[in-house]
């Protein structure tokens, strides 16, 4: 089975904080995502890496910023934490021959 | 632009059959996905269709009519765990091919 794991489940960060997610996916997945989650909004893509030391804007990638050192790892870095990035983080890998993303079960994060 | 549309929230009746409807408008085209996702877990995939038609799987459905941009999700015999949120996802044809994510449709199956 794929397993996709973020470090965290729930997070609280004060303001101006620098916070980093971790994701790390165990299958050799040339593809990883990071979204965000917001009730209305469904998921919106953050930022994208196609393979080692590259990354690619998603829609929303204001305010974050990525790293993608080894092929199993992809971190989302909030540089100075604000409350609107108080959200639901999810982190996506895929195969490029695969077909459809697995998901990390998400980390809460809220900004005080 | 890119706009994906399904309607917020749905209720059926347990045993009943339910249509979650997506439109959608992409700049790039790769295939159709639906995903479902119960409260604070995440998506897991359900379906995928790349050619216009009907895909089944057991007791769950995906239709697609690319030059409509639609697809639905047919979900049968409905069950007390089918609550949960249905994502349809559109997915591009440029590097990497990211997924689209419509808001979700939040379906309650009452006993």
């Amino acid at each position: 089975d794929v397993k996709v794991t973020q470090s965290s489940r729930y997070l609280v960060k004060r303001t101006g904080e620098k916070v980093f997610l971790e994701c790390v996916q165990d299958m050799d997945h040339e593809n990883m995502f990071w979204y965000r989650q917001d009730p209305g909004l469904g998921l919106r893509l953050i930022y994208f890496s196609y393979d080692v030391k590259m990354k690619e804007k998603g829609d929303i990638p204001e305010g974050y910023s990525v790293s993608r050192e080894k092929k199993e790892r992809f971190s989302l870095i909030l540089e100075s934490a604000s409350t609107n990035q108080t959200s639901m983080y999810l982190c996506a890998s895929r195969g490029t021959g695969d077909t459809e993303a697995f998901f990390g079960q998400g980390t809460r994060l809220t900004v005080v | 632009g890119q706009n994906i549309d399904q309607p917020t929230e749905m209720t059926a009746t347990e045993g009943a059959i339910v249509q979650i409807n997506c439109t959608y408008q992409t700049s790039g085209f790769n295939g159709l996905f639906w995903y479902q996702q119960h409260a604070g877990e995440a998506p897991t995939f359900l379906s995928y269709n790349v050619l216009d038609g009907l895909e089944e799987k057991g007791r769950f459905s995906s239709f697609l009519s690319r030059s409509k941009g639609y697809s639905y999700l047919l979900l049968k015999e409905l069950q007390m765990k089918d609550s949960a949120s249905y994502l349809c996802a559109v997915r591009g044809t440029s590097y990497g091919q990211n997924f689209v994510f419509g808001p979700g449709t939040r379906l309650s199956v009452l006993p």
